[in-house]
């Protein structure tokens, strides 16, 4: 059974901390995602990475930061938190060689930015 | 780049009445269009997806109906239980694209007993 876990589900942090978040799974997914899920907007995607060592920017790239040292875990990190980013924010996976592109999702962490 | 637009943001129906959510994409090189159900706390999880060689594809109560032409596809939903109620995203993708997806806003689908 696919799994993906984030290190926290409710974190509050206050402005100009910084913030890391970890997403880890166990299924030697190759290609990893955060995204911050705000009421109305969907699901947005900040960053991906489909390699150790690789990212690309998603759509809202500004004020994050990623890491992937090793395959099974990619961290968003907020270098200086701000109130703007308080949100609900989840990492997904994609197992190698699916047909599909079927994302795994973990719990979420809902993150508040005092 | 992409941009996926979701209709309606909430939608109510008396349990047993069908549901229908609608999305439009722009890239017409996207081919694979899937839906995620979020129950209340949970994590998305994919219900149902089709990709652009298939007009429709069903799956017991849900169904996807997809108009390469007009870059519109919607989700079908029959006999609505209450158990249905959740966050319900729609999302696009290109073959070449590391399996990134663009999602929809979302639509809250409430149904009442």
């Amino acid at each position: 059974d696919v799994k993906v876990t984030q290190s926290s589900r409710y974190l509050v942090k206050r402005t100009g901390e910084k913030v890391f978040l970890e997403c880890v799974q166990d299924m030697d997914h190759e290609n990893m995602f955060w995204y911050r899920q705000d009421p109305g907007l969907g699901l947005r995607l900040i960053y991906f990475s489909y390699d150790v060592k690789m990212k690309e920017k998603g759509d809202i790239p500004e004020g994050y930061s990623v890491s992937r040292e090793k395959k099974e875990r990619f961290s968003l990190i907020l270098e200086s938190a701000s109130t703007n980013q308080t949100s609900m924010y989840l990492c997904a996976s994609i197992p190698p060689r699916r047909y599909n592109n079927e994302q795994f999702f973990g719990p979420g962490t809902r993150l508040t930015v005092l | 780049g992409e941009n996926v637009e979701q209709h309606p943001s909430t939608l109510s129906v008396q349990e047993g009445d069908s549901a229908v959510i609608k999305c439009t994409y722009s890239d017409s090189a996207s081919n694979y269009f899937p839906w995620y159900k979020q129950e209340l706390g949970k994590r998305p999880q994919l219900i149902i997806d089709i990709r652009s060689n298939v007009g429709e594809k069903k799956d017991q109560r849900i169904a996807v109906t997809l108009n390469k032409t007009a870059k519109h596809f919607s989700l079908h939903i029959t006999e609505t239980q209450p158990e249905d109620s959740a966050v319900y995203f729609c999302a696009a993708a290109k073959g070449t694209s590391y399996g990134k997806l663009t999602f929809g806003q979302g639509t809250i689908l409430t149904v009442h007993p």
